[in-house]
């Protein structure tokens, strides 16, 4: 089946500083990835969607220069908080679509997330 | 009212016990997933659904289009069931997900 890495799987970091995650899809090319964020005690939210070699798409009340997504190539897109406050500790999941999978298409497959602290 | 609505919020079960958690939705759908979320936040996937029944193990997962709702059952109850069931749907293929708020299931021993 289809496998999406993320990392690093834990950060803690300064407030002001930046914070690189990483997604990649290790074995299939995955068109569209999707950045969702999860509060404690909530359910997952879409924050973008990124196509491969085009801008991301944010969704409403998602800050774009501060959450900065390039997804560069088929297999890897990244996710830059830019000047981290403590608000934006949370847990960030990425997953990975891909059109044309012999086996299952068109379905997403999830990253195991990465958890963002800032103190 | 959310587009993707769950039941219960809380489920406590013994162990051995069947499990339902249930899904409905309200918009059109190109398919519907179940997810599985452990505490530390990791994301399994168990199931995509457009149509009818899968099975996995112990776990079986039902879809009713025409009702716009889905059921997720777990057999023979296990405490590492313990987990946080989400369901989601697709409204078109390959598009972004609309979760459930998720089901906290707790298995005893």
């Amino acid at each position: 089946g289809a496998v999406v890495s993320q990392h690093p799987s834990r950060v803690i970091c300064k407030s002001g500083t930046s914070v690189k995650i990483e997604c990649r899809s290790l074995d299939f090319q995955a068109t569209t990835m999707f950045w969702y964020r999860q509060f404690p005690k909530k359910s997952l939210m879409l924050m973008a969607t990124s196509n491969e070699g085009s801008k991301a798409t944010y969704e409403q009340g998602v800050e774009k220069d501060k959450f900065l997504i390039n997804h560069a190539s088929l297999t890897l897109s990244t996710l830059t908080v830019t000047s981290a406050h403590p608000e934006d500790s949370s847990f960030y999941i990425c997953s990975a679509s891909s059109l044309g999978l012999v086996w299952e298409s068109d379905t997403q497959y999830f990253g195991p997330g990465t958890r963002l602290t800032v103190l | 009212k959310n587009e993707v609505e769950q039941s219960p919020q809380n489920l406590t079960a013994q162990e051995g016990e069947f499990i339902t958690i249930n899904c409905s939705y309200s918009v059109g759908i190109s398919a519907l997933h179940w997810l599985q979320q452990h505490p530390g936040g990791g994301i399994v996937s168990l199931f995509m659904l457009s149509s009818g029944k899968k099975k996995h193990g112990r776990l079986i997962a039902t879809i009713n289009i025409q009702e716009k709702h889905s059921s997720l059952h777990i057999t023979a109850s296990h405490p590492r069931d313990s987990a946080v069931y989400i369901c989601a749907v697709e409204e078109t293929s390959g598009s972004r997900l609309t979760f459930g708020e998720g089901t906290q299931l707790t298995v005893n021993p």
